[in-house]
């Protein structure tokens, strides 16, 4: 039983790039979260989708773009990364009940 | 919106020692109420909820009870262990029917030997 599976775990980029974190649920799940964590800032929502085919803007959503690819996947991409989206990432689904979610491992991402 | 206020980190303590993490929250009616635990390199889990007033959520040895008169949901153990190292958030949902909750800023817990 995987649960909430990111990749990738790790990634370096450069000034300007593009990437895609991915993110998928096994738990047949409606609802999807994309979070950062920072030193001294917790936790922070950036995008999440209350069911397939809906999606809506957290409190931090610019410079990244999301996809909700079925009801399993839900990724983030970064289209031109700067050195402010150094962080690390969390993905995260929720469907028991009000405020109960599930998190994935984390992809932490630097930008130089 | 809802809120939670938890108290700033970290707190160290030595193995065996009384663990209580406050948590003091802001909400319309009586929303459920969490914690989350944090092992390092790790992503959060749910560690214990408690679904209305005067509810104690237990798991792992930790307890919290749901005190609406005092709006607090403070963590507590009785005797710590290494592995507790980590960080606690205290969370809610949002609002009245949320499924998207509000987190603390979390609480570092370091346990020596």
């Amino acid at each position: 039983n995987a649960g909430v599976t990111q990749t990738p775990k790790f990634q370096v980029l450069k000034t300007g790039q593009s990437m895609t974190l991915q993110c998928a649920q096994d738990m047949n799940h409606n609802s999807m979260y994309w979070y950062r964590q920072d030193p001294g800032m917790g936790l922070r929502l950036i995008y999440y989708s209350a069911s397939e085919g809906t999606t809506d803007k957290g409190e931090v959503p610019n410079g990244y773009n999301v996809s909700r690819l079925n009801k399993r996947e839900f990724s983030l991409r970064l289209e031109s990364a700067a050195p402010s989206q150094t962080s690390v990432y969390f993905c995260a689904s929720s469907g028991r009940g009000p405020g109960e979610l599930f998190f994935g491992e984390g992809s932490r991402l630097t930008v130089l | 919106g809802n809120s939670v206020t938890q108290m700033e980190g970290p707190v160290t303590l030595s193995e065996e020692a009384f663990l209580t993490i406050n948590c003091t929250y802001t909400a319309t009616g009586y929303p459920s109420l969490f914690w989350y635990v944090q092992y390092p390199g790790e992503g959060l889990q749910l560690l214990l909820k408690a679904t209305k007033a005067d509810d104690k959520g237990s798991n792992k040895g930790f307890e919290a009870t749901y005190r609406k008169e005092t709006t607090s949901f403070h963590l507590e153990k009785g005797s710590v262990q290494v592995s507790d190292s980590a960080v606690y958030f205290c969370a809610l949902p949002t609002s009245g029917g949320s499924y998207i909750p509000t987190f603390g800023r979390g609480t570092s817990l370091i346990v020596h030997p």
